[in-house]
């Protein structure tokens, strides 16, 4: 049960798009299609942002984008705004009725 | 709407044991898998364990498997945590979280989470 990898900071300017990466093994990314990916603000609970590799939650900008490629999964954010700053954590179904989580990325509108 | 709100965190010394708890509100609590997930200070998400619907199934992350017991009451629509034998790197926000659908999805809705610090 190994923590999935993700890059510790990304940062971009506002309206450019960016890319958090999240690589796993083929043990849970690679296997399940089941990849999700939270944002977090300081002192705040997480809240869903993509679900099932590439499915948005009701309410959730189409700005936000999800996809995978082999045991690599990715979060796109498209047209950045100030607010999108936060920490953002991926997720993964790691089977055997258990999950795994990314050790976090900051990013940082500039 | 969903709400979940932990309760039981606090300062204990190493070698004690916590219950935390978590009310859960807005949804049928009892047609739902939940989790408990932490979050060590400044770092990412750990999962911890999480437990079927109807309370007959329980799975544990391996470093937490031995010292630590995920339960619910349906009837008190109240999820719980008994964490034993604690240790300094137990120290962590926990957060409990509803499981999406059943099928392997990550948790849906968190909530604020509990803040447990172990002493040495």
């Amino acid at each position: 049960q190994s923590a999935l990898t993700q890059p510790a900071s990304v940062s971009g300017s506002p309206g450019q798009s960016i890319t958090i990466s999240c690589t796993g093994t083929s043990s849970d990314v690679g296997s399940y299609n089941l990849v999700s990916w939270y944002q977090q603000h300081p002192g705040k609970a997480p809240k869903l942002m993509i679900y099932g590799v590439n499915k948005r939650p009701s309410g959730i900008s189409s700005r936000f984008s999800g996809s995978k490629s082999g045991n690599t999964a990715s979060l796109t954010i498209s047209g950045l705004q100030a607010e999108d700053e936060a920490d953002y954590h991926c997720c993964s179904f790691a089977g055997s009725s258990t999950w795994v989580f990314g050790g976090g990325t900051k990013l940082t509108v500039l | 709407q969903v709400q979940l709100v932990e309760s039981g965190g606090g300062v204990v010394q190493a070698g004690r044991s916590l219950r935390l708890s978590c009310a859960a509100s807005g949804f049928t609590f009892s047609t739902y898998g939940m989790h408990w997930v932490r979050q060590a200070p400044g770092k990412g998400l750990e999962w911890a364990a999480v437990i079927s619907d109807d309370g007959r199934n329980q799975y544990y992350a391996d470093s937490m498997k031995g010292r630590f017991t995920i339960s619910r009451d349906n009837s008190k629509n109240t999820l719980y945590l008994q964490m034993n034998s604690l240790r300094a790197e137990d120290t962590a926000v926990y957060y409990c979280a509803k499981d999406y659908s059943g099928s392997g999805s990550c948790p849906d809705y968190w909530g604020q989470g509990t803040l447990v610090t172990v002493s040495s």
